[in-house]
């Protein structure tokens, strides 16, 4: 199974908006509605901020917010905030029952 | 409050087994519902799934891992484990061993760096 595909990079300036594509097959983000998001800071374990495509967890800010349209998946950050800068994953559940993460991509708050 | 705590050598040498083991705490592993997963995260790289067990005892592997991992359970004292065939200096990784729940990982261990080397 091949690593979901996200961009390395996004950036943007504090109170705007980002979007963090995830682009996958029919066999896993296009087959079921089960992308999770993970922000990962230096240093620390992962932290999941979204699951199956847009529900976030208890605690976690609703300036996240997760879809979907057909292979891509899409983690949107509104109002941008410093503490956001971190590394980002998507992940797929998939057809053969096992799971895939994406690339990553460093998010960095200019 | 479930917390997760992985253990084990950091150091294997190359053709040798990796062997993890992660305790769970806050909770019974037997509880059902969850799958206990292993992911593991190459220096300055993304992460990689490895595999879990389900709470039904079913395994699920990595394919290109398959042939090499092992993950089991142990209820007796809470605890999860992984075995890793042999390793290479490409298997040098943070390991985080994980509680999943409906496709995500919730719980997070703080994860262990496994160096490969002679």
């Amino acid at each position: 199974q091949s690593a979901l595909t996200q961009p390395a990079s996004v950036s943007g300036s504090p109170g705007q908006s980002i979007t963090i594509s995830c682009t996958g097959t029919s066999s896993d983000v296009g087959a079921y509605n089960y992308v999770s998001w993970y922000q990962q800071h230096p240093g620390k374990a992962p932290k999941l901020m979204i699951y199956e495509v847009s529900n976030r967890p208890s605690g976690v800010p609703d300036r996240f917010s997760g879809s979907k349209s057909g292979n891509t998946a899409s983690l949107t950050i509104s109002g941008l905030q410093a503490e956001d800068e971190a590394d980002y994953y998507c992940s797929s559940y998939t057809s053969s029952s096992t799971y895939v993460f994406g690339t990553g991509t460093k998010v960095t708050v200019l | 409050q479930v917390q997760l705590q992985e253990s084990g050598p950091g150091l294997v040498k190359p053709s040798q087994t990796l062997s993890l083991t992660c305790t769970v705490s806050g909770g019974s592993i037997s509880s059902g519902g969850y799958s206990w997963t292993w992911i593991r995260q190459h220096p300055g790289k993304g992460l990689e799934w490895i595999g879990y067990i389900s709470y039904s005892g079913s395994t699920y592997y990595n394919p290109s891992l398959k042939s090499r991992v092992t993950i089991s359970v142990d209820t007796s004292k809470n605890q999860f484990s992984l075995k890793l065939s042999s390793v290479t200096a490409a298997d040098t990784a943070m390991y985080y061993c994980a509680r999943a729940m409906a496709t995500s990982v919730w719980y997070w261990g703080q994860g262990t760096l496994v160096t490969v080397s002679s």
